[in-house]
């Protein structure tokens, strides 16, 4: 099992250009989310999809948008990209939402100039 | 959910046991303490989480007071891969307005020492 896997692992942006994160996860979970990381800040939660044809916004879903486009995969997408979007995006699955775990993947590290 | 309190930063001795303290003293009766951990660069693991019983997986265990206002986690033989941000975190795990959603605060930066 690969787990939770992330597209592109860097991504470097001009500021207004747009970009899709792809996420995937091989273990058949219901749920799924979408964080970011600034530096030295813990992450917070920007969409999540409780199950397969549902999304929800979290903390901070400003400036972004989702998609869940199977049961493995929910993609999120930067439709006009800021500076203030520069940081590390976690893709992260669980069962269910009150799953007591949720596996993350590996990060993109997004950069807007 | 309730916020939590943890120190900035802590050493440990390689195979010494690490003992990382967390506060929550707002915290409700049906809230579980989570934790989990991030090594440089990578995405967060879970680590243990508890209600009001102490508990221990091949990981950790986790020693959550008796009026459950702070818990302890404790990795009793630590290795220098064990060094890491470590979360502690409070969630509602049941009920229907559970959205799932992870409050990472700033954590404690253990640093395992040789």
């Amino acid at each position: 099992n690969a787990g939770v896997t992330q597209t592109p692992k860097f991504q470097v942006l001009k500021t207004g250009q747009s970009m899709t994160l792809q996420c995937a996860q091989d273990m058949n979970h219901n749920s799924m989310y979408w964080y970011r990381q600034d530096p030295g800040m813990g992450l917070r939660l920007i969409y999540y999809s409780a199950s397969e044809g549902t999304t929800d916004k979290g903390e901070v879903p400003n400036g972004y948008n989702v998609s869940r486009l199977n049961k493995r995969e929910f993609s999120l997408r930067l439709e006009s990209a800021a500076p203030s979007q520069t940081s590390v995006y976690f893709c992260a699955s669980s069962k269910t939402l009150r799953a007591s775990e949720q596996f993350f993947g590996p990060g993109t590290r997004l950069t807007v100039l | 959910d309730a916020k939590t309190t943890q120190p900035p930063s802590m050493d440990c001795a390689e195979g010494r046991a690490a003992n990382l303290p967390c506060n929550h003293s707002t915290i409700s009766g049906n809230e579980y303490v989570y934790w989990y951990r991030q090594i440089h660069s990578q995405g967060p693991q879970y680590i243990i989480h508890g209600l009001k019983n102490n508990e221990t997986n091949e990981m950790a265990s986790l020693i959550i007071t008796e009026d459950r206002k702070s818990s302890t986690l404790i990795l009793p033989h630590a290795t220098l891969r064990d060094t890491a941000v470590y979360y502690c975190i409070v969630r509602v795990a049941e009920g229907s307005s559970n959205t799932g959603k992870l409050i990472f605060g700033q954590g404690t930066t253990l640093q395992v020492k040789p």
